[in-house]
C-alpha cells in the first residue's frame, strides 16, 4: 500500500517570502500525484495534477507553482507569499482504480 | 462546467437516527463517484466507491443518473460517525483527476 510524507507540517511564513512543500510517495510507482488545498466551506480545491515526471496541470491562477523533478516527488512552492496563500495543503497520490491516498498536510500561515 | 455539489455544509442528528448526506455532481459523460471521509485528528481517506456497490460501516451509496445524485445513507447513525465527508468525481475526459465537492460535516449527537 501506497504511504505520502509530507513536510513540513506546519509552516508559519511572512509575506513575500518563498514557499516550499514536499511530498513524497513509498509504495507505488508512475502515481498520479496532486496537489489540494482544504478551506473551511469551500471543501478541497484542485490546484495541481501530475501524471508523469515534469507534467503538471495547474488548475487555478494563482500565485503558486509545482513541480515533479522525480517519479514521486511532487513539490509545491511560491516565489512570494501572499496573505491569501494561508491554508490546509494536502498532497495526494492516484495509482490505480483511482483511488487517491492522502498525506497528513500542511499548515501554512502568511502573516 | 463539471463539479460536485454538496449542498449540506453541517447535518447534525441524534445517535441512531437516519443520516442522508447529499451529492449532486455535473458531468457529461459517464461517473464514477466517491465518497471519502476525514475523522478527526486522521488523513482524509476512501470511504466508498459507487462501482463496488459495497456497504462500509453501514453506509451505501447509490448512483441516480437521472438525478445525477449520489447520496451517502445509513440507517442507524452513530457517534463515532461524527466526521468530514466528502462526494468526489473522477474526470475522464480531463485525464482522469479527481475532483470533490465542499465537504459535509457530520455531528452524531448522544
Amino acid at each position: 500500500s501506497q504511504t505520502i510524507h509530507q513536510w513540513p507540517a506546519t509552516l508559519v511564513q511572512p509575506v513575500g517570502s518563498p514557499l516550499s512543500l514536499e511530498c513524497t510517495v513509498e509504495g507505488t510507482s508512475n502515481p498520479n500525484l496532486y496537489w489540494y488545498r482544504q478551506a473551511a466551506g469551500r471543501g478541497l480545491q484542485l490546484l495541481f495534477y501530475s501524471v508523469g515526471i515534469g507534467q503538471i496541470s495547474s488548475e487555478v491562477p494563482q500565485n503558486l507553482s509545482a513541480s515533479r523533478p522525480q517519479d514521486r516527488q511532487f513539490i509545491l512552492s511560491s516565489k512570494k507569499l501572499l496573505l491569501s496563500d494561508s491554508g490546509f495543503y494536502l498532497c495526494a497520490s492516484g495509482a490505480g482504480a483511482n483511488v487517491l491516498t492522502f498525506g497528513a498536510g500542511s499548515r501554512l500561515t502568511v502573516l | 462546467a463539471q463539479r460536485v455539489t454538496q449542498p449540506e455544509k453541517l447535518l447534525s442528528v441524534f445517535k441512531g437516527a437516519p443520516v442522508e448526506l447529499k451529492c449532486n455532481y455535473s458531468y457529461s459523460g459517464s461517473p464514477e463517484l466517491f465518497w471519502y471521509v476525514q475523522y478527526s485528528r486522521q488523513r482524509l481517506q476512501l470511504l466508498l466507491r459507487h462501482i463496488s456497490r459495497e456497504s462500509i460501516k453501514g453506509f451505501t451509496a447509490d448512483l441516480n443518473k437521472g438525478e445525477t445524485s449520489f447520496h451517502l445513507k445509513k440507517p442507524f447513525a452513530q457517534e463515532e460517525d461524527s466526521a468530514m465527508y466528502y462526494c468526489a468525481l473522477v474526470l475522464y475526459n480531463q485525464g482522469g483527476k479527481l475532483i470533490f465537492g465542499q465537504g459535509t460535516e457530520l455531528s452524531v449527537k448522544p
